[in-house]
């Protein structure tokens, strides 16, 4: 597609449920990358994807979150028995990879758990 | 790793009057510097970037500016309009992006 698209839009949960969170970067970029946004807060890393490898996981805050790529194209990161510090908005980047050059945002998934 | 500040944090300017937003780094390695525009309820968009072999790029009524000695590089945006307000992040890469907290612009009308 045109641009970076990420699915749900929305997303309310419960406590306690898991919830998986879709990002489709643009076609032909091989790095990928997702950020959590609190509420009036910067973007906290989660994790990088080149290709379907994950060399930097590091931000990953529990054992809870975790994500994949398939493909070189769709990730979708899950979290685990959701608690209410969960709510934020997950936003997925993607680039070319090939050097340094700047990330194409999606929209975001806005995650409430109650 | 690399180390972005971003002040200030929240910035109120009349339309019309200029605004500045200025970022410092920690890697003197970092060679590429965008600036991404929010608005509320979307994600960040790349408004203009930067490589480390100039000091200074213009588009239209924004600019950046890169002092790599200091390790500090600025957003100027002139002539400020209401459809300016928005959250403003730095970024400065070797090799990964690390970004800034954001700056709230609110242009006053």
């Amino acid at each position: 597609g045109a641009g970076v698209s990420q699915s749900p839009s929305n997303k309310v949960t419960e406590k306690g449920k898991d919830v998986e969170l879709r990002c489709d970067p643009i076609s032909g970029h091989t790095a990928l990358y997702w950020y959590r946004q609190s509420l009036g807060q910067g973007l906290e890393f989660l994790i990088y994807f080149q290709g379907n490898s994950a060399p930097d996981k590091s931000g990953l805050p529990s054992d809870r979150f975790s994500a994949e790529r398939t493909g070189g194209s769709v990730s979708t990161l899950t979290i685990q028995r959701t608690q209410q510090e969960d709510s934020a908005v997950y936003l997925c980047a993607s680039s070319l990879g090939t050097g340094v050059d700047g990330y194409t945002f999606g929209s975001g998934t806005r995650l409430t758990v109650v | 790793g690399e180390n972005v500040e971003q002040h200030p944090s929240t910035l109120s300017v009349q339309e019309g009057d200029s605004a500045v937003i200025k970022c410092t780094y920690s890697d003197s390695a970092s060679n590429y510097f965008p600036w991404y525009k929010q608005e509320l309820g979307k994600g960040p968009q790349l408004i203009i970037d930067i490589r480390s072999n100039v000091g200074e790029k213009k588009d239209q009524r924004i600019a950046v500016t890169l002092n790599k000695t200091a390790k500090h590089f600025s957003l100027h945006i002139t002539e400020t309009q209401p459809e300016d307000s928005a959250v403003y992040f730095c970024a400065a890469a070797r090799n990964r992006l690390a970004f800034g907290k954001g700056n709230q612009v609110v242009v006053i009308p």
